[in-house]
């Protein structure tokens, strides 16, 4: 079966602090992966997206960026946090070529910026 | 622009009574989703409906889809305070494989 992994669950950094969240995902090969914000109550907001090894693919330019050195691994990066980078990001994927694109996701990271 | 708009936003009921949350989108889809999301963790997925579908259903829950009217509607039948968090529905887009969210309907469900 397959599972996906997101670390830290929760994260306090500093105002102008780097950032690099880290999600994996096991038992399935060539996922696309996704990286989503969600502001408190609010919705799902697509940040990136990633068809296979370092391919990116930006929805909202922002302080953040992405990378996928592996097949399975997919990083969310900042070099300077913004008090507005605070939220819940959310790791998941899809299977390639699937006919439902259902999204499975992992357990979150919450990030306070302070 | 927002693709999925659930409404209510919030939905508060009783024990044993049913909810019914609705989703409304503005482009053609090739199918919608429904997720949940207990609080503070991650979505799960709950069911998909494809656009030549009207109804279906899962256990104590009934989608329905009018493509129409550009909506659907996702019920819980029967509620229990487990059924407590916030519900999302997700269309996809001719063409796209990537799904997008609405901001979903927050329920309680009080014991």
């Amino acid at each position: 079966s397959q599972t996906i992994h997101q670390w830290p669950a929760t994260l306090v950094q500093p105002v102008g602090s780097p950032l690099s969240l880290e999600c994996t995902v096991e038992g399935t090969s060539n996922p696309n992966l996704y990286w989503y914000r969600q502001a408190a109550g609010r919705g799902l907001q697509l940040l990136f997206y990633s068809v296979g090894i370092g391919q990116i693919s930006s929805e909202v330019p922002q302080n953040l960026s992405a990378s996928r050195p592996q097949d399975r691994q997919f990083i969310l990066s900042s070099k300077k946090l913004l008090l507005s980078d605070s939220g819940f990001y959310l790791c998941a994927w899809s299977r390639i070529g699937g006919s439902t694109d259902t999204q499975y996701f992992g357990p979150g990271t919450r990030l306070t910026v302070l | 622009s927002q693709q999925g708009e659930e409404d209510p936003q919030a939905l508060s009921i009783q024990e044993g009574e049913n909810a019914t949350m609705n989703c409304s989108y503005k482009t053609s889809i090739n199918n919608l989703q429904w997720y949940r999301q207990n609080s503070g963790r991650g979505l799960v997925h709950l069911i998909l409906i494809r656009s030549n579908e009207r109804e279906k259903h899962s256990g104590r829950l009934r989608v329905t889809l009018d493509t129409s009217k550009k909506s659907s509607s996702l019920l819980i039948t029967a509620s229990r305070a487990a059924d407590t968090a916030s519900y999302f529905c997700a269309t996809l887009r001719g063409g796209s494989y990537i799904p997008t969210f609405g901001r979903g309907t927050s329920l309680i469900v009080h014991p």
